[in-house]
């Protein structure tokens, strides 16, 4: 049963045109993260929500953005797409951000696999 | 030195042959850390989280060892199907929920 679901698995778009893609969890989750992963590199986090309290990181362009309506679901919003934002985009959740028994495990949807033009 | 440092690989070995994947990491005090398995193209998949005491899934054994700031992955009776990146993964002292990966070691396994 898939737990982390992410539309579209690949996602074409144009220089400068805005994209959205989506993530969503059946396991209710308290955590939500995106991450960017180039081919051969480590997936970079971009930011995360613990519940409804959005978390950016320091260095994520303000080209991205993100919003999560409920529980369930979360968006990536890529406002003007540049070529070096190609990339696999990967959402993945937790069921908290403490260290203790596992809560903050992380499970990694398929991905989205965004091409720029 | 590196926040995760994993052996660099790649390993190739054949089918039924044990491996072992070492990881160091810099933080004496992290808590949390897990083995994930990643194939081309596909997202990381968690493979065993790594407990204290060690933990044991069929052919995977996972140690850790706190005093060293090592941990370990061993692959008994490798199956072609064991072929992937293996990500050493720390949630470092300090972040209660950033990922550290390593940059990962490759395994091919032959036929």
């Amino acid at each position: 049963d898939a737990m982390v679901i992410q539309n579209p698995r690949y996602q074409v778009t144009q220089f400068g045109k805005p994209v959205t893609l989506s993530c969503s969890q059946t396991l209710n989750h308290n955590v939500m993260y995106w991450y960017q992963q180039k081919s051969s590199q480590a997936p970079k986090l971009l930011f995360h929500y613990y519940d409804k309290d959005f978390n950016n990181e320091a260095d994520t362009p303000d080209n991205f953005q993100s919003r999560r309506p409920n529980t369930s679901f979360c968006f990536l919003d890529i406002r003007s797409p540049g070529l070096g934002d190609a990339a696999m985009y990967l959402c993945a959740t937790s069921r908290d951000r403490s260290g203790t028994s596992g809560r903050d495990t992380q499970y990694f949807g398929p991905g989205t696999r965004l091409t720029v033009l | 030195r590196k926040e995760v440092e994993q052996d660099p690989g790649p390993f190739n070995v054949p089918e039924g042959a044990t491996v072992a994947f070492n990881c160091t990491y810099s933080n004496s005090a992290s808590q949390s850390f897990f083995w994930y398995r990643q194939d081309c193209r596909k997202e990381p998949k968690l493979l065993m989280s790594v407990y204290s005491s060690g933990n044991e899934d069929g052919r995977f054994t996972a140690q850790l060892n706190r005093a060293s700031q090592y941990i370990s992955l061993l692959i008994r009776d490798s199956k072609l199907s064991d072929s992937a990146t293996y990500l050493c993964v720390v949630i470092l002292s300090g972040s209660n929920y950033k990922l550290t990966f390593g940059k990962g070691t490759l395994l091919t396994v032959n036929p």
